[in-house]
Order: C-alpha cells, then sequence, then structure tokens
C-alpha cells in the first residue's frame, strides 16, 4: 500500500515566493525523506527527518514533522524557476521491514 | 564516481519477449532497489537486495526477477514482458544494509511493451 501521500498535487507560483508542499502517512515510522525529481531525470535526495526530530533545515528548504499528525511539510523558500519539478515524500516504517515507501508526488511549477 | 548506472535509457518490447534491465553502482552501497513510475502511481518497489546474495521482493515483484551475485551490479530480468510492464525503472542504492539513509537513483530505463 501507499505511504505518504501528498497535498496539493499540483503548485503554480510565481519567481521568489514560497512553496509548501504537505505529506501524510499512515503508520509508525523510522524516518521521513523528500526527494526532488526534475522531468525525465532521476530523483534526488533533499532531506532526511528522523521521528524523533521535529524541524530540519537545509539551505533554502525546511522540513517539519508532526508524529502526532503523522504529517510533514516541506517549505522551498524564495522559489526559483530552477525548483520546477515534482516533489516526493517517502517513509521508511518502523518495523524494519527495510523499504522506502513513496508517495505519489507533487507538481511544482516556478514562474519566472 | 559514476554513481548509480542503468542501461539501456530506452528499450521496445513485443510481448513475450524477455530482457534484462542493467543497474551498477561505483560506491559500494549494500542495499539496492528497482522501483517503477507510472503516471498518478508514484514510485512503487519491485524488489531489493541488502547486500551481495540476498534479494527480497516489494510490493509489486510479480513478472520480475532479480539477482545480486556481486555488490555492484543488480539486474532486473523480465520473464515474458507485458503491456502492463509499460513503464518507466529506476534503479537506487544506498549505503546501508538497512534503508535507513537516503537513496541514490540511477536516470532511470524508459520500457515500453506493444
Amino acid at each position: 500500500s501507499q505511504q505518504g501521500e501528498e497535498d496539493p498535487q499540483a503548485l503554480s507560483i510565481q519567481e521568489g515566493e514560497n512553496a509548501t508542499m504537505n505529506c501524510s502517512y499512515k503508520t509508525s515510522i523510522n524516518n521521513l525523506q523528500w526527494y526532488r525529481q526534475n522531468s525525465g531525470r532521476g530523483l534526488v535526495h533533499l532531506i532526511l527527518i528522523r521521528s524523533n526530530e521535529r524541524e530540519k533545515h537545509s539551505g533554502r528548504l525546511r522540513v517539519t514533522l508532526d508524529t502526532s499528525k503523522k504529517s510533514s511539510s516541506l517549505l522551498i523558500t524564495a522559489s526559483r524557476a530552477a525548483d520546477t519539478a515534482s516533489y516526493f515524500c517517502a517513509t521508511v516504517l518502523n518495523y524494519g521491514n527495510n523499504r522506502l515507501a513513496f508517495g505519489k508526488g507533487n507538481q511544482v511549477v516556478v514562474i519566472p | 564516481n559514476a554513481g548509480v548506472t542503468q542501461t539501456p535509457k530506452f528499450q521496445v518490447l513485443k510481448t513475450g519477449q524477455s530482457m534484462t534491465l542493467q543497474c551498477a553502482q561505483d560506491m559500494n552501497h549494500e542495499y539496492m532497489s528497482w522501483y517503477r513510475q507510472d503516471p498518478g502511481m508514484g514510485l512503487r518497489l519491485i524488489h531489493y537486495s541488502v547486500g551481495a546474495g540476498i534479494t527480497d521482493q516489494g510490493e509489486v515483484p510479480n513478472g520480475y526477477n532479480v539477482s545480486r551475485s556481486t555488490t555492484e551490479d543488480f539486474p532486473l530480468r523480465l520473464l515474458s514482458a507485458a503491456p502492463s510492464q509499460t513503464s518507466v525503472y529506476f534503479c537506487a542504492s544506498s549505503y546501508e544494509g538497512q534503508v535507513t539513509g537516503e537513496l541514490f537513483f540511477g536516470e532511470g530505463s524508459r520500457l515500453t511493451v506493444l
């Protein structure tokens, strides 16, 4: 079954604006990861947040994790045209089945 | 380092044909996996391996075989291709035996089955 559902599915913003994406999951997790995929390319890892962490930053990226609500958000600040991509959340479950389960992805378009 | 290399990048098959998608990594990663990506479905795990000689099924293993004879290589075999296997396939690896860290992805192999 799919673990990790992003919301909203598609987002179109102006360059310089912030972009926020949400991800929900259903069962206890070890960690949650966000990936970016440019059109026609492989996925690239952005950031990993562990279940005992609440917030993490990496450059213009900010990820939050709320384990009580089983949700995470990815914020991209001061977006650039190069941020146009699909963004996926992925979870590693806590009972050690050694799988990374991906959501269906968010399409983000940044208009110059 | 080349990272994760997948070949071929594009392939067209007829129903019933067999083929192997190749995946190689030069990072000495223990964990390797295959995903397929279909529109609106996200990525679904086909098979994975936590080290040479060890493989296990993922979410959608039917119609696919894998083997892991070396740390570097993790080929995916389609035994008798079906149109439902038309997809983009991604190989990914992780430096840990357990997938608790980030995955490194190849650029994908686009397969069309007629």
